[in-house]
C-alpha cells in the first residue's frame, strides 16, 4: 500500500534544541515537499527537491535545512535558528508536474 | 508577496446547495492549478485540477472553473454535502517548474 509516512504525528521539544522530522515514501515518486501549516497563513514551502541529492529552498527556508540523500527520504531539521518552529509540518511528493500526495503531518510543538 | 490569494476565511452553505470557493493570483507564469480539501491534523487531498489550456474541468459533484484574464479560478461543489466541511486550498504552479504555491485555504462548513 503506497504512501507518504510522517513521523512521529506529536513532536515536543525545548527552545533552542535542533529536531529532525522523518518524511518517507514508497510511491516512486521523484519529487518531495516540505511545507509549514500556521492558522490562517495557509501552507508555505520550506524546500522541495526534484531529484535524489539535489533541493532548492522554498519561500519560507530559514532556520530550516533538508537532505536528499536517497529517492524514498526527505527528512527536514529544525533548527535553533528558526524563530518560530511550533507549526504543524506536511511532507508531500509527485512525479513529474502531477497532484502533490501529502502525508498526514506532524505538529511540533517547541516550549 | 502573496501570489495566490483565498479571499474568504470562512463559507456556510446549506446541505444540497452549491458552494463556491474562489481563488485568485497574481502570477500571469501560473498554468496549472490544483484544489485540496484538509482535514484538521490530517494531510491534504487532492481534489481536482484544470491546466490552463482548459477553462473547465468537471470530476463528478466538483467543478473547476478558470478564468485566465481575470486570474480567477473558482470551486463549485453540486450538491452540498456535510462530509465536504473542511478547509479547501487551492495552488498554482509555473511551468517549467515543480514549485506549488499554495492559498490561505477557505473553510467550509455545509449544514445539515
Amino acid at each position: 500500500d503506497g504512501g507518504i509516512t510522517q513521523s512521529p504525528k506529536y513532536l515536543f521539544r525545548k527552545e533552542g534544541q535542533n529536531v529532525t522530522l522523518s518524511c518517507e515514501q514508497n510511491l516512486n515518486h521523484d519529487a518531495m515537499y516540505w511545507y509549514r501549516q500556521d492558522p490562517g497563513q495557509g501552507l508555505r514551502l520550506i524546500y522541495y527537491s526534484q531529484i535524489v541529492n539535489d533541493f532548492q529552498k522554498g519561500d519560507i527556508a530559514e532556520g530550516y535545512s533538508v537532505s536528499r540523500e536517497k529517492k524514498e527520504s526527505f527528512p527536514l531539521t529544525v533548527t535553533s535558528a528558526q524563530k518560530n518552529p511550533t507549526a504543524f509540518y506536511l511532507c508531500a511528493s509527485s512525479i513529474g508536474r502531477t497532484p502533490l500526495h501529502f502525508g498526514n503531518g506532524t505538529r511540533l510543538t517547541v516550549t | 508577496d502573496q501570489q495566490v490569494k483565498q479571499n474568504s476565511p470562512s463559507l456556510s452553505v446549506q446541505e444540497g446547495r452549491i458552494s463556491i470557493l474562489n481563488c485568485d493570483y497574481t502570477n500571469s507564469m501560473f498554468d496549472y492549478f490544483l484544489w485540496y480539501k484538509k482535514y484538521p491534523a490530517e494531510g491534504p487531498t487532492f481534489l481536482i485540477s484544470i491546466s490552463s489550456i482548459k477553462d473547465k474541468n468537471e470530476d463528478g459533484r466538483f467543478t473547476v472553473f478558470l478564468n485566465k484574464s481575470a486570474k480567477h479560478l473558482s470551486l463549485h461543489i453540486v450538491p452540498s454535502q456535510p462530509g465536504d466541511s473542511a478547509v479547501y486550498f487551492c495552488a498554482a504552479s509555473a511551468l517549467g517548474t515543480y514549485k506549488y504555491i499554495f492559498g490561505t485555504g477557505t473553510r467550509l462548513k455545509v449544514l445539515a
